[in-house]
């Protein structure tokens, strides 16, 4: 069965940092792209990075680039958000989740989430 | 930019539904998701028509381009959620979502 759980949320003055983890268990991580997607309070879903299975190809939002950094540790099943000089509107439930392969490159899997509030 | 709509609808029981999604920009597919209150996103379409694993075979998908739609042949009580598109290149936009309540 496929799993993926985060870790690492929390409450976090503005302008600090935080790094979220992701570990997927149930199948070969390193066959996977992967990503991670936010959700403020109330709001809709926003795709925040993505990183390709071997992690040299990575992406992100605009709103986050040059703040998050993607990264993904194969031999340990995990990947990684590390979230810079955080923001009132970076306050979300983060997502991880799973690019599914041979259907289009969408989310096949998620995580339960995990919520970081940025706040003095 | 992806744009839903209705952004809200309700539904009687055994009643059509269709949720549009349309696109800034012309995308090969499109794929959409189903979410419930304090529950993580489900797939549920993939590349614009294919039914995710367990999803009824009420739901069909459809479109091209910079047009989409999500269709529940007959609405069940089951149903009522937030569906979200997202385009199937970067940057993975996901639409505004549409929630749909029973009436």
């Amino acid at each position: 069965e496929v799993q993926l759980v985060e870790s690492g949320g929390g409450l976090v003055q503005p302008g600090r940092s935080l790094k979220l983890s992701c570990e997927a268990s149930g199948y070969t991580f390193s066959y996977y792209g992967m990503a991670w997607v936010r959700q403020a309070p109330s709001k809709g879903l926003e795709w925040v990075a993505s990183i390709s299975t071997g992690g040299v190809s990575i992406y992100y939002r605009d709103s986050v680039k040059g703040r998050f950094t993607i990264s993904r540790d194969n031999a340990k099943n995990t990947q990684y958000l590390q979230m810079d000089s955080l923001r009132s509107e970076d306050t979300a439930t983060y997502y991880c989740a799973r690019r599914g392969t041979g259907r289009g490159g969408d989310f096949d899997y998620w995580g339960q989430g995990v919520m970081v509030t940025v706040s003095s | 930019v992806l744009t839903q709509s209705p952004t809200t609808m309700t539904a009687s029981p055994g009643e059509k539904v269709t949720i549009t999604c349309r696109s800034s920009s012309s995308v090969n597919h499109m794929h959409w998701y189903q979410q419930k209150p304090g529950a993580s996103p489900k797939p549920w379409i993939y590349g614009t028509s294919k039914l995710a694993s367990g999803v009824p075979d009420r739901f069909s998908g459809r479109g091209s381009g910079t047009s989409y739609s999500l269709t529940i042949n007959t609405m069940e009580a089951e149903d009522a959620a937030t569906y979200y598109c997202q385009q199937w290149n970067y940057p993975w936009t996901f639409g505004g979502g549409t929630k749909l309540e029973l009436k």
